[in-house]
């Protein structure tokens, strides 16, 4: 099983909304990734978490917060988006992390308006 | 630093042609070497990978990519395009603990 699922598939909120964005998978891996990828875009990198612990946190603004709560689940908390956030949120998993494959998951479409 | 350039942000085949699209990376260590697909509204599908095995890899789909290490290129090729192949594909590399993807190429299958 190279499942890893998305919730919800779709999301529309207003900029002075709270929503999360759920992930998860059952394979086992130790690492886990939040991607945020725009139209005709290759995927950018938010956040790593291996082993249940940040790793990497590329410059994200605040108004995302990433939780890790167990090694299968992986949540993205959205508070005060902006217009510009609106995109595609990938969440992917490796058996560890470094230069292991990444397994995707189908994405939350983000519409914040 | 370590990068990959896909030549060609778009490519049109007819259907039964080859598809060829190019890759190619900088690195300074061998890496591990990914080609994704994404069709519309979906996420990243996994098509091969090279881990310094066999410098010929066979993927999903018909696809495969050669690794050449003297022209540090990963090009996928599959002999006979089909409509279903239409979609954005994703060149990517892994040196260490990061993950650079390339731009994308999009890829058009004409009837």
């Amino acid at each position: 099983d190279t499942e890893v699922t998305q919730t919800p598939k779709h999301l529309v909120m207003g900029m002075t909304n709270k929503k999360s964005l759920k992930c998860e998978q059952h394979m086992g891996h130790r690492a886990m990734y939040w991607y945020k990828q725009k139209a005709k875009k290759p995927p950018e990198l938010m956040f790593v978490y291996s082993y249940e612990k940040l790793s990497i946190n590329e410059s994200v603004p605040s108004r995302f917060s990433p939780e890790c709560p167990n090694s299968s689940l992986l949540n993205l908390h959205l508070h005060a988006l902006q217009p510009e956030d609106s995109a595609l949120y990938l969440c992917a998993s490796s058996p560890r992390f470094e230069g292991k494959t990444q397994y995707f998951g189908p994405g939350t479409r983000l519409l914040v308006l | 630093a370590q990068s990959v350039t896909q030549l060609g942000s778009h490519v049109s085949v007819s259907e039964g042609a080859l598809v060829l699209l190019r890759c190619n990376y900088s690195s300074s260590v061998p890496p591990y070497l990914f080609w994704y697909v994404q069709y519309p509204n979906q996420g990243l599908q996994l098509l091969l990978k090279y881990t310094s095995a066999a410098t010929l890899v066979k993927g999903i789909n018909g696809f495969e990519a050669e690794f050449k290490k003297s022209e540090t290129s990963f090009h996928l090729t599959k002999p006979s395009a089909h409509m279903s192949d239409a979609a954005e594909y994703f060149c990517a590399v892994s040196p260490g603990n990061q993950f650079y993807f390339g731009t994308g190429t999009s890829l058009t299958v004409i009837p």
